[in-house]
């Protein structure tokens, strides 16, 4: 079974503090993605990366940034954080190969307030 | 851009199959479609795709039209466990293309 974790499954922090949110998994597969979900509004892409030191920008990028050390680890960054990045963050892995029709296993979740 | 139109929300009477539609008119040729779900506060979790035929898995079946314009997930035989929030997606098969999940369908499954 693929394992996905993230390090904390909630967390507050206060406006203007630097967050990081971790996500670690285990079955050596090289995409890894970083989504947030709002209410109404879906799941977003925020970052995403297909091999170590590699990342790419997903769709609501900013504010946001990414690090990708080694293969397992997939980090994401709020430099600066802000009330409207409270929100449910999701990580999610996926097997390189096969022209990328390939699932996406997801992580439990990290719900961030920041207040 | 909303690549499918799916209804927000939709009941089923538990035993009984529950038949979500998805409507992907502007499909091309290399995209593929994925039906996730998401049941409350957890992750999506895969369900089944496919690129033309019908499929079926231990989950559920996917039937995509001839067209390929519309698809509709298929739970033969829907549980209070398969209440959850659905969600259908199209995705290119040649490049890295993310997933864009949208707003999916909350399926309420009624004792």
């Amino acid at each position: 079974d693929v394992k996905v974790t993230q390090s904390s499954r909630y967390l507050v922090k206060r406006t203007g503090e630097k967050v990081f949110l971790e996500c670690v998994q285990d079955m050596d597969h090289e995409n890894m993605f970083w989504y947030r979900q709002d209410p109404g509004l879906g799941l977003r892409l925020i970052y995403f990366s297909y091999d170590v030191k590699m990342k790419e920008k997903g769709d609501i990028p900013e504010g946001y940034s990414v690090s990708r050390e080694k293969k397992e680890r997939f980090s994401l960054i709020l430099e600066s954080a802000s009330t409207n990045q409270t929100s449910m963050y999701l990580c999610a892995t996926e097997m390189s190969g096969r022209a990328f029709v390939n699932e996406q296993f997801f992580g439990p979740g990290t719900r961030l307030t920041v207040l | 851009d909303a690549k499918t139109t799916q209804p927000p929300s939709m009941d089923c009477a538990e035993g009984r199959a529950a038949n979500l539609p998805c409507n992907h008119s502007t499909i091309s040729g290399n995209e593929y479609v994925y039906w996730y779900r998401q049941i409350h506060s957890q992750g999506p979790q895969y369900i089944i795709h496919g690129l033309k035929n019908n499929e079926t898995n231990e989950m559920a079946s996917l039937i995509i039209t001839e067209d390929r314009k519309s698809s509709t997930l298929i739970l033969p035989h829907a549980t209070l466990r398969d209440t959850a929030v659905y969600y259908c997606i199209v995705r290119a098969s040649n490049t890295g293309n993310q997933f864009y999940f949208g707003t999916g369908t909350s399926l309420t499954v009624i004792p």
